[in-house]
C-alpha cells in the first residue's frame, strides 16, 4: 500500500507565472484536501475534492483551482503567481470527507516565487 | 486566514520532563486533532478527539477535548529526543465545507 505522495518536490518560479502541483492519494483513498503552509505558521485548508469534484473550499481566491482525476489522484493550479503564494503546499487524502483520523499527508510540495 | 490559538510557541526542555500545550479557539469545534510535524515532511496525525471532555492517549501522549468545546490540550510525558518538532491542533467544526483549522504550531526541543 502506497502512502501519499506530491511532485515536484520543489519548484521555483516568478510572478506572473502559472504553476500546477500533482498529488497521488493512499491507495483506497478518494478524498483529497489541498494546503498551504507558509513558512512558521500552521496548514491553511485551500479545497477538498470528493470524487472529482469540488467539496469545500477555504478562504482562496479563484486563481487557486484544482482537479481530481478518476484514479483519485489530484492537480493544484495557481494562476498569476505572487509572492506570497511562496509556501510548501500539502496534499492529504482520506477515505471519507471528514475522516480526519484516516486523514494522511504527503510530504509536500515546496514552491518559490521569485 | 483563521488559525487557532496555540500556545506556546516553543518549548525548550530537557530529556524525561513532562509537556504541556493548548489550543483555544473562539469557534466551538465537533473534533480536535493534534499532529506533529518533522522537517521536510507533513504532518503525522497523533491523537483524534471527538466527544466534548473526552481525554485520550496514546503511548506518552494525552490530549483532551476542551467541556466547552473551544479548547483542547496535548500532554506528553517523559519526553525524549525523538518528540523533537512541530506540534499542530486543528478543529473541524462539522458542516459541509469540511474545512480543517490549524494551529500556527508549538515548536519542542529537547534537550538530552
Amino acid at each position: 500500500e502506497t502512502g501519499v505522495t506530491q511532485s515536484p518536490t520543489h519548484l521555483i518560479k516568478t510572478r506572473g507565472q502559472q504553476v500546477t502541483l500533482r498529488c497521488s492519494s493512499q491507495s483506497g483513498h478518494n478524498t483529497v484536501s489541498w494546503y498551504q503552509q507558509a513558512l512558521g505558521q500552521g496548514p491553511q485548508f485551500i479545497f477538498q475534492y470528493y470524487r472529482e469534484e469540488e467539496n469545500g473550499r477555504g478562504n482562496f481566491p479563484p486563481r487557486f483551482s484544482g482537479l481530481q482525476f478518476p484514479n483519485y489522484s489530484s492537480e493544484l493550479n495557481v494562476n498569476a503567481l505572487e509572492l506570497d503564494d511562496s509556501a510548501l503546499y500539502l496534499c492529504a487524502s482520506s477515505l471519507f470527507a471528514a475522516s480526519y483520523n484516516e486523514q494522511f499527508f504527503g510530504p509536500g510540495t515546496r514552491l518559490t516565487v521569485l | 486566514g483563521q488559525q487557532l490559538n496555540q500556545s506556546p510557541q516553543s518549548m525548550f526542555i530537557q530529556e524525561g520532563e513532562d509537556v504541556s500545550m493548548n489550543c483555544t479557539s473562539s469557534s466551538i469545534f465537533n473534533t480536535w486533532l493534534w499532529y506533529k510535524q518533522d522537517p521536510g515532511e507533513g504532518p503525522v496525525l497523533l491523537i483524534a478527539l471527538y466527544k466534548a471532555g473526552e481525554l485520550t492517549s496514546n503511548g506518552r501522549l494525552t490530549a483532551q477535548f476542551g467541556i466547552t468545546r473551544k479548547d483542547s490540550f496535548l500532554n506528553i510525558s517523559a519526553s525524549i529526543p525523538s518528540d523533537v518538532g512541530i506540534y499542530f491542533c486543528a478543529g473541524y467544526s462539522g458542516g459541509s465545507n469540511y474545512k480543517l483549522t490549524f494551529g500556527k504550531g508549538t515548536l519542542l526541543t529537547v534537550n538530552p
